[in-house]
């Protein structure tokens, strides 16, 4: 089936620093959506990208959708320490299916 | 963005009995799905409630252990069965309507001791 490899699976970075997370798919994905999600909490959604190229913005947040459907990234410029918390990656390989996740990137921030 | 409530929260059960999830959404969707997501792991979807029909469901997951429910296009059941520790996960109701946004509830928490 249909996998997600994301990256990094952890990091830890100061406050005001940038961080930059990426999901990588063994095939092509028509959507790529990003989520964070707090302990105890559900996932909320961040970014949800629909086409090849596109590059999105929500705030401190910057997703892009990868040229050839089998990536995307995600930026966040001048972190502070809500943004704690785990960042997952998911996509749509076909329509009406439900998501694929990756399996999260672990945010820390230091004060 | 659809909004979307789980009862219970929270629990803690014995090893051999079971409990019955419930997910309510403000408003009708077309797809509603359940996932779990064991300590530490990301999220894996259960199945796909279809309103009006029997679950689909992924590999490694069956109806007998994970019976599912969904009586309306507001409304899904979960019920995990004959439960043992390893069953201790977050699970997780999800839907999306005619797009590829997808919107997720807050989870119940279930420890099985």
């Amino acid at each position: 089936g249909q996998q997600l490899n994301q990256s990094p699976q952890s990091m830890f970075i100061q406050e005001g620093e940038d961080v930059s997370m990426n999901c990588t798919s063994s095939s092509i994905f028509n959507t790529w959506l990003w989520y964070k999600q707090d302990p105890g909490e559900g996932p909320v959604l961040l970014i949800a990208l629909y086409k090849a190229g596109e590059l999105t913005s929500n705030g401190r947040l910057t997703a892009q959708f990868g040229i050839t459907r089998k990536d995307s990234f995600l930026n966040i410029s001048a972190s502070i320490p809500s943004d704690v918390g785990i960042y997952f990656c998911a996509g749509h390989g076909q329509a009406g299916t439900a998501l694929i996740f990756g399996k999260g990137t672990t945010l820390s921030v230091s004060s | 963005s659809a909004v979307i409530s789980q009862k219970p929260s929270r629990d803690i059960c014995q090893r051999g009995t079971s409990l019955t999830i419930q997910c309510q959404v403000d408003s009708q969707v077309t797809m509603m799905f359940w996932y779990r997501q064991q300590p530490g792991q990301s999220l894996t979807l259960i199945a796909t409630a279809n309103q009006g029909s029997e679950a689909t469901y992924e590999s490694g997951f069956v109806i007998d252990k994970f019976p599912i429910s969904r009586p309306n296009l507001t409304f899904s059941t979960l019920t995990v069965s004959n439960m043992s520790p390893e069953d201790s996960s977050i699970y997780l109701c999800s839907v999306y309507d005619f797009s590829y946004e997808q919107y997720f509830g807050p989870g119940t928490r279930l420890t099985v001791t």
